[in-house]
């Protein structure tokens, strides 16, 4: 089993939903990073948490310790949001890597 | 555009062939840390340096190394390169890992 867990593996929706991704980890964490990879492969860090909850434009992070559980949420998506979402956390004692998820790939249609 | 810059972009090696792959940090940032990312799998660590030290190895074989310069930009190489070693290569560069991480575009490798 993977110490970080994502779903869904991938989402279709049509532009404008509302969307969430969800991550689990099973490890100790002191941080947990939301990032968007486009093909090509480029990374792009969206958000760090280590408690409560961040903003950013349309972009929703919130992230719940006790339950070792993250989501991301999209409102009102487009279809410039389609990329993959890649849940990683800085696991406690492994030196200060990430720890990646598999990523969730994201398809919005127009 | 995060200011941390990979080279090459691709590249195409022989098997058993050695490459080096390049990362120049974000200005200001002491940590860098590689990742092989297999085509639709998340990215796997391979290590990290802190203020040119080691400062932590992923599950990879020897034949990974690694350099960081004092000005903190780094250099992963693989000798003796094998099929599966094909991946996009990225780096991320932080002060100190606590903090957010910036990722360079990545180095595309394919052993043929």
């Amino acid at each position: 089993k993977n110490e970080v867990e994502q779903s869904p593996q991938n989402l279709t929706a049509q532009e404008g939903e509302f969307i969430t991704i969800n991550c689990s980890y099973s490890v100790g964490i002191s941080a947990l990073h939301w990032l968007q990879q486009h093909p090509g492969g480029g990374i792009v860090s969206l958000f760090m948490l280590s408690s409560g909850k961040k903003k950013h434009g349309r972009l929703i992070a919130t992230i719940n310790i006790q339950e070792k559980h993250s989501s991301l949420h999209i409102t009102a998506s487009h279809p410039r949001d389609s990329a993959v979402y890649i849940c990683a956390v800085v696991a406690i004692g492994r030196a200060q890597k990430l720890v990646f998820g598999q990523g969730t790939r994201l398809t919005i249609n127009p | 555009e995060t200011g941390v810059t990979q080279s090459p972009t691709h590249l195409i090696k022989t098997r058993g062939q050695q490459v080096t792959l390049r990362c120049s940090s974000q200005s200001g940032h002491n940590t860098v840390s590689w990742y092989q990312q297999a085509l639709g799998q998340g990215p796997q660590f391979i290590f990290q340096y802190y203020r040119e030290e080691e400062n932590g190895r992923g599950n990879f074989p020897p034949r990974f190394s690694g350099l960081q310069f004092p000005n903190y930009s780094s250099e992963l190489n693989v000798n003796a390169l094998e099929l599966d070693d094909s991946a996009l290569y990225l780096c991320a560069s932080s002060f100190v890992m606590n903090t957010e991480a910036f990722f360079g575009q990545g180095t595309r490798l394919t052993v043929v």
